[in-house]
């Protein structure tokens, strides 16, 4: 039962242009939406974060949107660099010591 | 930066054996977590710990898994006799807090791989 979805295994952009990542979830429970970039041998790195009660979180180049009606968040990375290379998990919760429920991920590609 | 620490890198074993994986939380963080990757697969939750106890835990977590905070700043998980199906990455993490704007740190995480 997959709860978040990443239904993209991979992108590729160009650098400079906008990478936009994508994840659907079926758990209207969710309270806390999170992302997490992963480089090869290492652990998941977090990224940037909206509350439920949000539809918009904006950190430098990092900008998520949430939309609760469709149970649809997405992440926007402007303008995309090479190091932004990395597999992108989204990852929710529900409200309190709820453990993250995360998604596939998404392997982004920014070409020089 | 304060960040989670996790040893060994690697850790290769035989079935049946016992592994303890090992991790340092950052320092003024309550919440404790461990996840586990399976080569290909999503990152899956396993436990979560707090006030020295079990808060929550996953199918997965079963009778032969546990978790100990042996002193001030270690978090362990044994794992008592070792499957095939244990080889996975296994990601310590930890938070401030529970709820609320505190996201979970995680560290580098352990290879563990059961021949």
């Amino acid at each position: 039962d997959q709860q978040v979805k990443q239904n993209s295994p991979s992108l590729s952009v160009q650098e400079g242009r906008i990478s936009i990542l994508n994840c659907d979830y079926t758990n209207s429970m969710f309270d806390y939406f999170l992302w997490y970039k992963k480089y090869p041998a290492e652990g998941p790195t977090f990224l940037i974060s909206i509350s439920s009660i949000k539809d918009k979180n904006e950190d430098g180049r990092f900008t998520v949107f949430l939309n609760k009606s469709a149970k649809h968040l997405s992440l926007h990375i402007v303008p995309s660099q090479p190091g932004d290379s990395a597999v992108y998990f989204c990852a929710a919760r529900e409200e309190g010591n709820t453990p993250l429920v995360f998604g596939k991920g998404t392997r982004l590609s920014v070409i020089a | 930066e304060p960040e989670v620490t996790q040893t060994p890198s690697h850790q290769v074993t035989q079935m049946g054996q016992e592994v303890i994986l090992r991790c340092v939380p950052i320092s003024n963080h309550l919440y404790f977590y461990w996840y586990r990757q399976i080569l290909g697969q999503k990152v899956e939750f396993l436990v979560s710990f707090y006030n020295n106890e079990i808060s929550e835990k996953s199918e997965i977590f079963d009778d032969q898994f546990s978790v100990e905070r042996p002193d001030g700043s270690n978090f362990t998980l044994k794992i008592r006799s070792t499957k095939l199906e244990d080889s996975a990455m296994y990601f310590c993490a930890s938070s401030e807090a529970a709820s609320g704007a505190y996201e979970q740190y995680f560290g580098p995480g352990t290879r563990l791989t059961v021949t």
